[in-house]
């Protein structure tokens, strides 16, 4: 079975703190995906990565910056953390090419104080 | 613009009953179609899916329907059972502009009444 490990499953910080999340996933698989949930609005992605050192921006990256640099971590920072960063975090991965199922983490849920 | 609307927030079935969670697509170019099940405090893990060349798909208790026609799809659970009460979110994915992305939906939470 797939296994992603997010570092944290409940993180407290307060505004205009560096955080970063970290996630970690054991299937060798090329593809990782950083997402946030929220009510009402689905899974919205955040950054994605088909590659070490690769990165892509998703539909909402303003404020989040990425980093892989090994296959298996996938980090996302919020480079000075606001309130309306408080959300649920998701990490993913999948095998590369279209029609891949994505294998979660259980989520960070972040709160910015 | 949502591409990708679940119309329902929550949806109440009692157990034994069929569930029926449909999903509404606009982009025509959307060629693959997930369905993933979260629990609270757990991330989503994906059921089941569906290409665009087919109009049903089945496993176990689990079928999707594809209307491509109307782009609509469905999940069907028969019989629902307790363990079922999660939230449901389908994702749609294909154009081809949006690489590996899923498209995903806000979710209908189901609740399966003993």
């Amino acid at each position: 079975d797939v296994k992603v490990t997010q570092s944290s499953r409940y993180l407290v910080k307060r505004t205009g703190e560096k955080v970063f999340l970290e996630c970690v996933q054991d299937m060798d698989h090329e593809n990782m995906f950083w997402y946030r949930q929220d009510p009402g609005l689905g899974l919205r992605l955040i950054y994605f990565s088909y590659d070490v050192k690769m990165k892509e921006k998703g539909d909402i990256p303003e404020g989040y910056s990425v980093s892989r640099e090994k296959k298996e971590r996938f980090s996302l920072i919020l480079e000075s953390a606001s309130t309306n960063q408080t959300s649920m975090y998701l990490c993913a991965s999948s095998l590369t090419g279209f029609h891949q199922p994505q294998h979660f983490g259980d989520g960070t849920r972040l709160s910015i104080l | 613009d949502q591409q990708v609307k679940q119309n329902s927030p929550s949806l109440s079935v009692q157990e034994g009953r069929i569930s029926i969670l449909n999903c509404d697509y606009t982009n025509s170019m959307f060629d693959y179609f997930l369905w993933y099940k979260k629990y609270p405090a757990e991330g989503p893990t994906f059921l089941i899916s569906i290409s665009s060349i087919k109009d049903k798909n089945e496993d176990g208790r689990f079928t999707v329907f594809l209307n491509k026609s109307a782009k609509h799809l469905s999940l069907h659970i028969v019989p629902s059972q307790p363990g079922d009460s999660a939230v449901y979110f389908c994702a749609a994915s294909g154009d081809r502009d949006s690489n590996y992305q899923l498209i995903w939906g806000a979710g209908t939470k189901l609740i399966i009444k003993p």
